[in-house]
């Protein structure tokens, strides 16, 4: 067990570009959080899956965002169309949970992130 | 709406000495959960502890304890003995555990710590 994976570490791109993140849970974690921490900010929550189900969403997740769970493995992040204010480390985690929507006793295992960073 | 207020965004302290880090809240909920997150410079952030509103008794861990004051909404971290690897930013964080919402933190904005020989 390596604990919580995330590929990029960093990304430079252009406004007006796409990019896309992944994250590789802890094996058979079910549940899923993608969060994003901005300059002198803690993190704030984007979404979640239970195994492939997306299951809530963050107003802050505007049109220009998606994300998957395929298999109920790995997931993706895609920013379209990128603007300077996507800039921002978005952090994938992950939890054992089974039940869909209890988080009464929910332990988050995060990963080290992905530096975005928007020229 | 949940807030979470950390006024100190540096602090320093020497080696094997202690330190406290503040934090408040504000929520109208009577049941829910408080955590110290710490995030190294790799970036991950890992648990430090956790509180639970309805135990009256501090969570302890080791050199971390908490100091939780649930009528002041108040949660600070005392760390003891403290040493270069706890050299970090510190976030307090803060869950309802609702059925029917997942597991979203409200994060404070961090303490920048750093622990001098």
């Amino acid at each position: 067990d390596t604990g919580v994976s995330q590929d990029p570490r960093h990304k430079i791109t252009k406004r007006g570009q796409n990019v896309t993140f992944r994250c590789d849970p802890i094996s058979e974690h079910n549940r899923l959080y993608w969060y994003r921490q901005t300059l002198g900010q803690g993190p704030e929550f984007l979404t979640y899956f239970q195994n492939e189900a997306q299951l809530e969403k963050s107003r802050l997740l505007s049109d220009r965002f998606s994300a998957e769970r395929p298999k109920g493995s790995f997931s993706t992040l895609e920013i379209q169309r990128t603007e300077q204010g996507d800039s921002a480390m978005y952090l994938c985690a992950s939890s054992p949970n089974r039940e869909p929507y209890l988080s009464t006793n929910e332990k988050l295992f995060f990963g080290s992130g992905t530096q975005l960073s928007v020229l | 709406a949940q807030t979470v207020t950390q006024s100190q965004p540096e602090m320093s302290v020497q080696e094997a000495e202690t330190v406290t880090l503040s934090c408040t809240y504000d929520t109208s909920e009577n049941n829910y959960y408080l955590f110290w997150y710490k995030q190294p410079p790799s970036r991950q952030m890992i648990l430090v502890i956790r509180q639970e509103a309805y135990k009256q008794q501090n969570a302890t861990e080791n050199r971390f304890s908490v100091n939780f004051q649930k009528a002041a909404k108040s949660f600070s971290l005392k760390i003891s003995d403290s040493q270069l690897g706890d050299t970090a930013m510190y976030f307090c964080a803060f869950r309802v555990p609702l059925t029917g919402t997942a597991s979203k933190l409200t994060f404070g904005t961090g303490t920048r710590l750093q622990v001098m020989l």
